[in-house]
């Protein structure tokens, strides 16, 4: 079964930063993309970020570009996004997500809060 | 920036109804539309892709239609587990992905 499986997360103060994971199985992890997506409380979902299978192609939401980071270990069929500078409109549920060509997210992982307040 | 509309905010039905939700983009999209599924607390599921594909273990009652900028998602039969937020999201014109602003299917 594909499995995508996160940690990370918690209560940071603005200003701050904060690194999440997200640890997969059941698929070969070097051929698919990955991307985070978002949801603030009671909002609609928002997408962050995206990575190609390789790490060649990156991407960021305006709202984030200069401050998260995206990456991935092949090696160890993982995905990060490093947050920092983080303000209090980046509280959110943040999911990391599977992205096969030409299709859609088809497997999510079960989100982790950010939490950003002093 | 492709801006997905979606309506209405919220249908009320009951279940054995049918449910007709519908996504509108800002451009042609052509059919490179998606939809989802999203229960409180979890995460979303993928339903539908590219417009009219069902994804692995979709039930049937569950379909989708359209092209360019008017898409359709229709569940035929309302079963109780179908209450939910139901998200599009278009990957035709991407970096950034969107989404709809979803729509609320309540009992």
């Amino acid at each position: 079964d594909v499995q995508l499986v996160q940690s990370g997360g918690g209560l940071v103060k603005p200003g701050g930063s904060l690194r999440l994971s997200c640890a997969t199985s059941g698929f070969t992890f070097n051929l698919f993309s990955m991307h985070w997506i978002r949801q603030a409380p009671g909002k609609g979902l928002e997408w962050v970020s995206s990575i190609s299978h390789d790490g060649g192609f990156i991407y960021y939401a305006d709202s984030v570009k200069g401050r998260f980071t995206i990456s991935r270990d092949n090696a160890k069929s993982s995905l990060h996004l490093e947050l920092s500078s983080l303000r209090a409109e980046d509280t959110a549920v943040y999911y990391c997500a599977r992205f096969p060509t030409y299709s859609a997210l088809d497997h999510w992982g079960q989100g982790t809060l950010v939490t950003v307040s002093s | 920036e492709v801006v997905l509309t979606q309506s209405p905010a919220t249908l009320s039905l009951s279940p054995g109804e049918s449910a007709t939700l519908s996504c509108r983009a800002s451009q042609s999209v052509s059919s490179h539309l998606a939809w989802y599924q999203q229960k409180p607390g979890q995460a979303p599921r993928l339903l539908i892709f590219d417009a009219s594909k069902r994804a692995t273990g979709i039930p049937a009652r569950f379909s989708g239609s359209g092209s360019g900028t008017d898409f359709t998602l229709t569940i035929s039969s309302l079963e109780p587990e179908d209450f939910a937020v139901y998200y599009c999201q278009q990957r035709s014109h991407w970096p950034p992905l969107t989404f709809g602003g979803g729509t609320k299917v309540e009992i």
